[in-house]
């Protein structure tokens, strides 16, 4: 069965120190992942996607399927980073989404 | 555009009752899909749909009907409400091949 764990349902950090998140996932086929952000009072929003290996805000996330991990990652986090994170599996026309993290950046 | 746009935004119903979600798009995207969200368990699919009469299934399905006469519009229905349906509800949409979803505002439903 498909599923994604995201096991920090709360996260801080202080500006300026890197931030991770992590998302790990089950899924027999080739998967496809994503991380959708929702900022305080805005709808949630696509952040990035493993297939275009893209970095969005400073963030970065790399699938590696031996450990089946698509963690995102910033080296310097901001105090406009602090909001909800989603992660996300595409399996066929289905979304699978992960539980979130509430990552807070401390001044 | 407008984007997608859901109404109403908030709903209180009496167990029993039945409503309908409304959900549109102007992007003329392809796929359309239901979601609720619930305090620790992030969001799950209830219906989606790939093109205009054509609807399938999500994770919970149960207790919630969907059709889709048009490209703009994705009503969700709750056929007798119950306290269990009580929660957040979003609508999105994303072109053909769904690489990216875009999220309505969300309604926040109360069965009492």
């Amino acid at each position: 069965a498909q599923r994604v764990t995201q096991p920090e349902k709360l996260l801080s950090v202080f500006k300026g120190a890197p931030v991770e998140l992590k998302c790990n996932y089950s899924y027999s086929g080739s998967p496809e992942l994503f991380w959708y952000v929702q900022y305080s009072r805005q709808r949630l929003q696509l952040l990035l996607r493993h297939i275009s290996r893209e970095s969005i805000k400073g963030f970065t996330a790399d699938l590696n399927k031996g450990e089946t991990s698509f963690h995102l990652k910033k080296p310097f986090a901001q105090e406009e980073d602090s909001a909800m994170y989603y992660c996300a599996l595409k399996a066929g026309n289905q979304f699978y989404f992960g539980t979130g993290t509430s990552l807070t950046v401390i001044p | 555009n407008a984007g997608v746009t859901q109404t109403p935004k908030f709903q209180v119903l009496k167990t029993g009752q039945s409503m309908t979600l409304q959900c549109a798009q102007d992007m003329n995207h392809e796929y359309m899909s239901w979601y609720r969200q619930d305090p620790g368990m992030g969001l799950r699919l209830i219906h989606y749909s790939v093109g205009a009469g054509i609807t399938d299934q999500g994770e919970v399905p149960n207790g919630y009907n969907v059709s889709r006469s048009t490209t703009e519009d994705f009503p969700l229905r709750l056929l007798s409400a119950a306290p269990s349906q009580t929660s957040v509800y979003f609508c999105a949409s994303g072109r053909q091949g769904v690489r990216e979803q875009y999220f309505g505002p969300g309604t926040r439903l109360t069965v009492t």
